[in-house]
């Protein structure tokens, strides 16, 4: 089946600092989403970018599915921006609905 | 619009007991899907139903079951718990199309198996 991998898979930074968060797929898919997960399990939308760039506030993303893998930035970073992000693509075929990536640990320091 | 709702949040059984847990997509949304996610393995998928059809299936024993009923609510069931079946048990909803849509996930229901 497809294979996710996120890199790094832990990331240390002062508050302010930017960061880039990697997601690589094995395989052509339907669907690439970004998400972050909250302190109580739930994951979060950030973006859902099949290919292309988007952008939300400090936040965005690009994914270049030729080349099979999507980029998270995160600029200016805030505590608040701590947690694990994690990386889930929709394969083309197959019998998953998403597969995730491992996740990376965001931990933004004051 | 609400969101996706899972109930119940947290839950402790015991071993050899079974567990239900519920999930409400978000209104309109036809496809569901369970995720299981442990320190261990990880988010794994679990299974998807669109429109009370059980359209994929993970690689889980056949312990965990699920169902959807005609207003797209949810169900998934663990029979025989095992100490291993502790976990945060996630659900997803997703638009009418089948596939291709942005998916959506609930609070999670944290399982804890003694």
């Amino acid at each position: 089946g497809i294979q996710v991998e996120q890199s790094p898979p832990d990331l240390i930074l002062q508050e302010g600092a930017n960061s880039t968060l990697r997601c690589n797929f094995s395989d052509s898919v339907n669907n690439l989403q970004w998400f972050h997960q909250n302190p109580w399990g739930q994951l979060i939308n950030l973006f859902y970018i099949p290919s292309g760039t988007k952008q939300n506030g400090r936040l965005s993303a690009t994914t270049v599915a030729t080349e099979r893998y999507s980029l998270l930035y995160i600029s200016s970073s805030q505590t608040t921006d701590s947690g694990v992000y994690f990386c889930a693509v929709e394969p083309l075929q197959g019998a998953q609905k998403l597969v995730f990536g491992q996740g990376t640990r965001l931990t933004i320091n004051p | 619009k609400a969101g996706v709702t899972q109930t119940p949040r947290y839950l402790i059984k015991t071993r050899g007991q079974q567990v239900t847990l519920s999930c409400s997509p978000i209104s309109g949304h036809r496809s569901v899907s369970w995720y299981q996610q442990t320190p261990g393995q990880g988010l794994q998928f679990l299974f998807e139903y669109f429109s009370e059809t059980q359209r994929n299936k993970g690689n889980f024993p056949g312990r965990f079951s699920g169902r959807q009923f005609s207003n797209s609510r949810s169900e998934m069931n663990v029979s025989t718990l095992e100490l291993g079946d502790s976990a945060l048990y996630l659900c997803a909803s997703s638009g009418n199309t089948g596939s291709g849509n942005t998916i959506y996930f609930g609070e999670g229901s944290w399982l804890t198996v003694v």
